[in-house]
C-alpha cells in the first residue's frame, strides 16, 4: 500500500530534551515536505526537500532540523523542544513533474507533539 | 492580511443538502488551486485540482475558480455524513511551487 508513514503519532515531552520524528515514503517520491498546523493558522511548511541532499527552508524553520540522506526518508528533528513547538505535525511527498512542480502531495497521519 | 482567507466555521448541515465552501485570496499571481479533505485524526487528502479559471466537476464535486474576484468555491452535492471532516483550499503561483493553504473550514453533514 502507498503511503507515509510518520512516527511516533503522538508524544509528549519536556523543554530541552532532543526528539525525531521519523517520515518515510513508499512511493519513490522525489519531493517532501514537513508542516505543522495549528488552529487559525493553517498549515505552515517547515522544511522541504527536492531530492536526496537537497533541502531547503519552508516559512516556519526556527528551530527544526532535517536531513535527506535517503529518497524514502525525511526525518525532523527538534534539537532543543520549547513550549511554542507544540502542534501537529505533517510529512508529506509528491513526485515532481513537468517544470520541477511537485505533483499531488500525499500526507501522514499526522504526529501530535507536546513540549511541557 | 493573510494571502488565503477561509471560514472555520462548522458548517452543519443535513443530509443531502448542497454544501458551498468558499475560499478568498489576494495574491494576482496563483493559477494553480487545490481542495483537500482532512478527516479527523488524518492527513489531508487531495479532493480537487484546478489550473487557472473555470469549473471542474467530479462526482459530487465541483470546483469553481473565480479569478477576476480572487475567490474559490468547492460545491458538495447530496452531501453524505461521510462528507464530515475539515476542507482546506489551498494555491500557488505559476513561478513558485510553494503552496499556500487556508486554514480549512470544518463541515458537519448530520443524517
Amino acid at each position: 500500500e502507498a503511503q507515509v508513514t510518520q512516527n511516533p503519532r503522538y508524544l509528549i515531552t519536556v523543554t530541552g530534551k532532543k526528539l525525531t520524528v521519523t517520515c518515510s515514503q513508499n512511493m519513490n517520491h522525489e519531493y517532501m515536505s514537513w508542516y505543522r498546523q495549528d488552529p487559525g493558522l493553517g498549515l505552515r511548511q517547515i522544511y522541504y526537500s527536492m531530492n536526496v541532499e537537497v533541502t531547503d527552508k519552508g516559512d516556519v524553520p526556527e528551530g527544526y532540523k532535517v536531513s535527506r540522506k535517503e529518497k524514502r526518508n525525511f526525518p525532523l528533528i527538534l534539537e532543543s523542544p520549547s513550549p511554542n513547538q507544540t502542534s501537529l505535525y505533517f510529512c508529506a511527498s509528491s513526485f515532481l513533474i513537468a517544470g520541477g512542480r511537485t505533483g499531488e502531495l500525499f500526507f501522514g497521519e499526522g504526529s501530535r507533539l507536546t513540549v511541557l | 492580511q493573510k494571502e488565503v482567507e477561509q471560514d472555520p466555521g462548522p458548517l452543519s448541515v443535513p443530509e443531502g443538502a448542497i454544501v458551498s465552501l468558499n475560499c478568498t485570496y489576494s495574491n494576482s499571481a496563483f493559477q494553480y488551486f487545490m481542495w483537500y479533505r482532512q478527516y479527523s485524526r488524518k492527513g489531508p487528502e487531495l479532493l480537487m485540482y484546478t489550473y487557472s479559471s473555470g469549473n471542474k466537476e467530479d462526482g459530487r464535486f465541483t470546483a469553481q475558480v473565480d479569478k477576476s474576484s480572487k475567490y474559490i468555491s468547492l460545491f458538495i452535492r447530496d452531501s453524505q455524513p461521510s462528507d464530515s471532516a475539515t476542507y482546506l483550499c489551498a494555491m500557488s503561483a505559476i513561478d513558485t511551487d510553494k503552496l499556500i493553504f487556508g486554514t480549512g473550514t470544518r463541515l458537519q453533514v448530520f443524517p
